[in-house]
């Protein structure tokens, strides 16, 4: 079946540092994937989408790249803030289901 | 624009009991998605609603049920609790409109629901 498998947490960064949480996933079809971030006590917030190979996702300084070859999606973020901290995870979705499979969930902490 | 409610925010339950949860989606979204999340499996898809209909199931057993209203707004209802359902219970509603990607979920905060 579908599925997501993300690197396991937690990453610990010092502020500015670059940021890479590897995503890839399983699928029968074409899915969409996204991101979505988790801060404490709430709930998920979309953070960047691609919907088909080769698209690239962008939000608040955050990247993803829909890389088809291999399977991957990818998160990255050239310089992080202590207020990025959070749990960060990837999922695809399917149309036919419209359902989202989520990957186990990237915990990210981020040092001043 | 209003964004998914859930009510309540924080429950405590004990076995056996039952419980209920409501969501109302933001406006104009037709479908309704339920997911829980425990720190042991992560984020599961319990099921989906779209014009009053259950439209998609996860893998959950029997006692977890819902429904949805003329209005879109959604239940779920859990009967006979059990300590392993203590959860976040995560609602999501959509547009559902056809084309790739186009069904982006849209998130409430979620009931925290402990059992006890």
């Amino acid at each position: 079946g579908d599925s997501v498998t993300q690197m396991e947490g937690p990453v610990t960064l010092s502020e500015e540092a670059f940021l890479t949480i590897n995503c890839t996933y399983t699928a029968t079809g074409y899915p969409s994937l996204f991101w979505y971030v988790q801060y404490p006590g709430e709930g998920l917030q979309l953070l960047l989408k691609a919907t088909k190979a080769d698209d690239k996702g962008s939000n608040k300084g955050f990247e993803a790249t829909y890389r088809k070859e291999t399977t991957s999606f990818h998160l990255e973020k050239g310089s992080v803030q202590v207020s990025d901290s959070a749990v960060y995870f990837c999922a695809l979705h399917m149309e036919y289901g419209n359902k989202l499979v989520f990957g186990a969930g990237t915990i990210l902490r981020v040092k001043s | 624009k209003a964004g998914v409610t859930q009510t309540p925010r924080y429950l405590i339950k004990t076995r056996g009991q039952q419980v209920t949860l409501s969501c109302s989606p933001i406006s104009g979204h037709r479908s309704v998605s339920w997911y829980q999340q425990t720190p042991g499996q992560g984020l599961q898809f319990l099921f989906e609603y779209f014009s009053e209909t259950q439209r998609n199931k996860g893998n959950f057993p029997g006692r977890f049920s819902g429904r949805q209203f003329s209005n879109s707004r959604s239940e779920m209802n859990v009967s006979t609790l059990e300590l392993g359902d203590s959860a976040l219970y995560l609602c999501a509603s959509s547009r559902d409109r056809v084309g790739a990607g186009a069904n982006v979920l849209t998130f409430g905060a979620g009931s925290r629901l402990t059992v006890l």
